[in-house]
Parts: structure tokens; sequence; C-alpha cells
């Protein structure tokens, strides 16, 4: 199975700061990347799918970047809704697999 | 809108099968795939499987294969998922998601907001 590395575990920064977060799988999965955002008590969201395409309504700060092997989330200035647990999931082929998360956290 | 609502949490003994369900609204349940990801405490989301609303395919992880049972029943528009012979490592938070409307892709634009699991002696 493909596995999904996620760096760094955490993350703290301060609101209105821009954060890059990285995803790395084991081996190439072209495109086929999806980034979620979670929140405590909530479900996942979908924030980013074909490594860079926006889902709907997530709004323009966020950015995706990427392809085969190293990927990457952008939050241009944080803002406090922000805070929260990012993964990254590949759909490369089976099992779909999940990066174990990037806590980012308030400063 | 689009909603998936989830059964409350249980708590289980080993050995025992848990029964979680997915009821879904806002959308046609037969023109979409759900599928089951965990969450174990301290570790990374894990995949399940899926189930096709329109004919109720299945595809498991196959670490889960003989132990996970998915279902629908279409005239409630609910998707559940079945877990037998429980171990202490199956104690995770349990996601019902929608596969995305997409040419292909396998990721989930809407999910529910998880069952809570335990299995304890």
């Amino acid at each position: 199975e493909i596995v999904m590395t996620q760096s760094p575990a955490t993350l703290s920064v301060s609101p209105g700061e821009r954060v890059t977060l990285s995803c790395r799988a084991s081996q190439t999965i072209s495109f086929n990347l999806a980034w979620y955002q979670q929140k405590p008590g909530q479900g996942p969201r979908l924030l980013i799918y074909d490594a860079s395409t926006r889902a709907t309504g997530i709004p323009d700060r966020f950015s995706g970047s990427g392809s085969g092997t190293e990927f990457t989330l952008t939050i241009n200035s944080l803002q406090s809704e922000d805070f929260a647990v990012y993964f990254c999931q590949h759909f490369n082929d089976w099992p779909l697999t999940f990066g174990a998360g990037t806590k980012v956290e308030i400063k | 809108q689009v909603q998936l609502v989830q059964s409350g949490a249980e708590m289980k003994k080993p050995g025992a099968t848990v029964k979680v369900s997915c009821k879904a609204s806002g959308y046609t349940f037969t023109s979409y795939y759900i599928t089951w990801v965990r969450h174990v405490p301290g570790q990374g989301l894990e995949w399940m499987g899926w189930i096709s609303g329109y004919d109720g395919k299945t595809k498991y992880e196959q670490s889960l294969q003989g132990r996970v049972i998915m279902t629908t029943d279409t005239p409630t528009s609910t998707a559940y998922m079945e877990l037998r012979n429980l171990r202490s490592d199956d104690t995770a938070v349990y996601y019902c998601a929608r596969r995305a409307p997409s040419s292909g892709g396998w990721y989930f634009d809407f999910w529910g907001r998880g069952t809570l699991v335990t299995v304890s002696s």
C-alpha cells in the first residue's frame, strides 16, 4: 500500500501568517491527491482534490500544488477558523490511504 | 443541503458485533457511493471500504475482509457498516462519507460527524 507521510506533525503559527504543509507519497500517485481539514467533533471537510483544485466553497487562501510524490497545501493569511488538523489522502489505487495529519495551532 | 447523519456512540465487548448507520439527505442516494473511514485514537484515518448507493456493490479494505459488511437501505437512504468479532483495536471514531461527483477520483465531499465505537471488556 502507498504510505502518505505528512510534515510537520504540528505547526504553531500566528493569525495572518502563511503556512505550508507537506505530504509525501511512498510511490508516485500522479495528481491523485486530496486535502481535508478537520476540527474537533466534526467530520473532515474536503479542501482540495486532484492536487490543486479547490472544492466548492473553499476560500482562495487555500491552494494545493505538487505531483508525483511531493505535495503541498498552502494557506495564505491564516484566519482564526483555519486552526485545525489537515490530512492528505491519495486515490491512485487501492487501498486509499491517509497521512497522519498536521495540526495547525495558535502560536 | 447534503447531510449524513450517523447513529450514536456504541460500547461493545470483544467478540461482539456493531452496526453503525448513516442516513443521507439532500441528494439522490442512489447516484453516489458511500465510503466508511475510521480514526483510531492517536493514529491517522483508515479507509475501510465503499458501497454503491445504486446497486449495493462493495469493495472492502483487505485487512477487514470477512469482518466487515456494508449495506444500504434505499427507501430510507441509509447506509450501514457492520463490523464483527470486535477487538480492542477496533476502538475508533467511524465516519461515513459521500464520494464526490467526479470523473473518477475517489475523494469525499460530505462527511458524517462520526460515531465513537469503544470495545472494552
